[in-house]
């Protein structure tokens, strides 16, 4: 079993819909949840991050984590064409310590 | 600022030859790491240091090799390039108490 799962998708909605992006995880140690987003043929960019349990808000983005269910979450709000991208979800026991990544889930949202 | 940068960009090999890929980074991050992104696969760990003159090996490092002789530079060695190394190969960089780590363009490599 991977430490971590992520629904590849593709997921395509169109312009102005609220996207949810999911992943689970089995390590019960992780404690720090990270969203990057990747365009096509670049490299991975910090999107958003949580430290342990709750909600985070940056503008139209909304990061939750629940340690309890092992399931953390991406809110997207009035999705936008240049959001079209792979998102992939992060974690990690510790700061400088290594990174486990989701597979990544492709968005397209369609004009 | 350049960032994180890589060389080279595409690389195709022939099954047995070996090369090295470049990475440097110049925001005097302890942190730098190898990963390989195939589809399906998500970004796997290949090799990690968290310092000139360590490094650790991650989840897939068997065919690599790295070293850390400066702060700036992660070279990743392929020693006898096999067709499963075909992939698209990423560097990262960060402090080594933070949890954003930096990436660069990638380098994609094929193995024939």
């Amino acid at each position: 079993q991977k430490e971590v799962e992520q629904d590849p998708g593709p997921l395509s909605v169109p312009e102005g819909a609220i996207v949810s992006l999911n992943c689970t995880y089995s390590n019960s140690a992780f404690q720090y949840f990270m969203w990057y987003r990747q365009y096509s043929r670049k490299g991975p960019e910090l999107l958003m991050y949580t430290y342990s349990s709750g909600n985070k808000e940056d503008g139209r983005f909304t990061a939750q984590v629940d340690k309890s269910s092992k399931y953390i979450s991406l809110f997207i709000r009035d999705s936008q064409p240049s959001d079209s991208a792979t998102y992939l979800c992060a974690m990690s026991p510790n700061t400088g310590n290594q990174f486990y990544f989701g597979t990544g889930t492709s968005l397209t949202v369609i004009p | 600022n350049a960032g994180v940068t890589q060389t080279p960009k595409f690389q195709v090999l022939k099954t047995g030859q070996s090369m090295t890929l470049q990475c440097a980074q110049d925001m005097n991050h302890e942190y730098m790491s190898w990963y390989r992104q195939d589809p399906g696969m998500g970004l796997r760990l290949i090799h990690y240091s968290v310092g000139a003159g360590i490094t650790d090996q991650g989840e897939v490092p068997n065919g690599y090799n790295v070293s850390r002789s400066t702060t700036e530079d992660f070279p990743l060695r392929l020693l006898s390039a096999a067709p499963s190394q075909t992939s698209v190969y990423f560097c990262a960089s960060s402090y080594r108490d933070a949890y954003e780590q930096y990436f660069g363009p990638g380098t994609r490599l094929t193995v024939t």
